[in-house]
This record gives C-alpha cells, sequence and structure tokens, in this order.
C-alpha cells in the first residue's frame, strides 16, 4: 500500500469548491502529520499551496490566494486541499506530501478539470 | 529577488556520471534545508535526496542510494548533486527545492545510449 493516495482526477465546474484527498497509509496517523499541498501547471515547476498539521500550525504559500485552504478528515485517515471559487486557472496537477521516516513522499498528483 | 537556478543536466549514457549544480540567491541560503525531486516525463513528483542546512546530515530515496550523494557548499551558495551509475529510469527534469516557497526550473538529465 502506498504511502500518500490520491484519486486521478477531479473534475468541478467553474465558481463551485473542489476537495482533494491525500489519504496516508493506515499506520500513519493523519493527526501528527504535517500535509504539503503543491500546484503544477503543464510546463511549469511545483508551486507550493500550503502546509497544514492543525488550525493552529498551518502555513499558506507566498501569494497564494485563502481560497486555498488546508483540513484533515481523521475518519478516513485523510489530508484534505480545499479550493473555493474555482476558475479555469487552477486547472493543474495537484500533490501532497509528507515527510516520513526521514524521507519525503509525494501523493502521485491528483489531475484538476474545470469546465 | 529569491533564485534557484539548477544546472549540469544533458545526456549520458547508462553507467555514467553527472553532476548537477543548483545556485541560490536573494535569500540566506546556509539557514535552509534543501532537496532535489525529480520528474519523469509526463509523471509525478519524486523526491531524491535531502540535505540540512549544516550539510553534516542526508538522506536518500532506496531508488538512489548508494549511487547520488548530495552536498552543498554553503560560502558559495551552491547545492550539488553527484549522480553515478546512471540507470534510465533516473531520466527526468531535476528540481532544487526547499519544499516551500522556494523552487528551481529544473535542470533535464537524459540517460539513454
Amino acid at each position: 500500500q502506498p504511502v500518500l493516495t490520491q484519486p486521478t482526477s477531479l473534475s468541478a465546474s467553474p465558481g463551485a469548491s473542489g476537495r482533494f484527498t491525500c489519504t496516508l497509509r493506515s499506520d500513519i496517523n493523519v493527526g501528527t502529520s504535517r500535509i504539503f499541498w503543491y500546484q503544477q501547471k503543464p510546463g511549469s515547476l511545483p508551486r507550493f499551496l500550503l502546509k497544514y498539521k492543525s488550525d493552529s500550525d498551518k502555513q499558506q504559500g507566498s501569494g497564494v490566494p485563502s481560497r486555498f485552504s488546508g483540513s484533515k478528515d481523521a475518519s478516513t485517515n485523510a489530508g484534505l486541499l480545499l479550493i473555493s471559487g474555482l476558475q479555469s486557472e487552477d486547472e493543474a496537477d495537484y500533490y501532497c506530501a509528507i515527510w516520513y521516516s526521514s524521507t519525503w513522499v509525494f501523493g502521485g498528483g491528483t489531475k484538476l478539470t474545470v469546465l | 529577488e529569491v533564485q534557484l537556478v539548477e544546472s549540469g543536466g544533458s545526456l549520458v549514457q547508462p553507467g555514467g556520471s553527472l553532476r548537477l549544480s543548483c545556485a541560490a540567491s536573494g535569500f540566506t541560503f546556509s539557514n535552509y534545508e534543501i532537496n532535489w525531486v525529480r520528474q519523469a516525463p509526463g509523471k509525478g513528483l519524486e523526491w531524491v535526496s535531502y540535505i540540512s542546512s549544516s550539510g553534516f546530515t542526508s538522506f536518500y530515496a532506496d531508488s538512489v542510494k548508494g549511487r547520488f550523494t548530495i552536498s552543498r557548499d554553503n560560502a558559495k551558495n551552491s547545492l550539488y548533486l553527484q549522480m553515478d551509475s546512471l540507470k534510465a529510469e533516473d531520466t527526468g527534469l531535476y528540481y532544487c527545492a526547499t519544499m516551500t516557497d522556494y523552487w528551481g526550473q529544473g535542470t533535464l538529465v537524459t540517460v539513454s545510449s
């Protein structure tokens, strides 16, 4: 079982909200994990969006709008990236990552289509 | 302006070696832990290696352990990746990154005969 599992794709309409999941392997507790989120548009380098451990332990990336936010779902052991008011410019691949066992681990990425 | 500029990528034969460099400017490089992250064509992000701010501690992905060596020179604001015994599956765009706001544009490594 992979350390981090992300759905391969997500589709949503402009103006709607997008909810990206990053499910941690069952032996890794999402509650104590700090989840990092990145956006990558075609032909561009990854952009750091935010990191989230709790509402009191989080950091937004430089210049990242507040409509991008992080959360957790303890019931599914998942980190969440929430994007409100989706725009066509949000079309991109989204990756989660954690620092685990002295390594960085990325999820496989979720491709967002806004249509 | 913060910049991370990678260099050294090229076409190399399987079994060959390559040394990547990453030049930092616009921030206090010596205060930051830094990593190499790669991306194969059309694939996702894969972490390669980490080095502490002092350079005393480093970690590697299993896929490169024993073949790659990360190092840094804080006096020169530079990060390096020595890549030996290269394989076709090492092909990709290599980024240096702090894992937060600072990422380079990447340098392309192609391992092919």
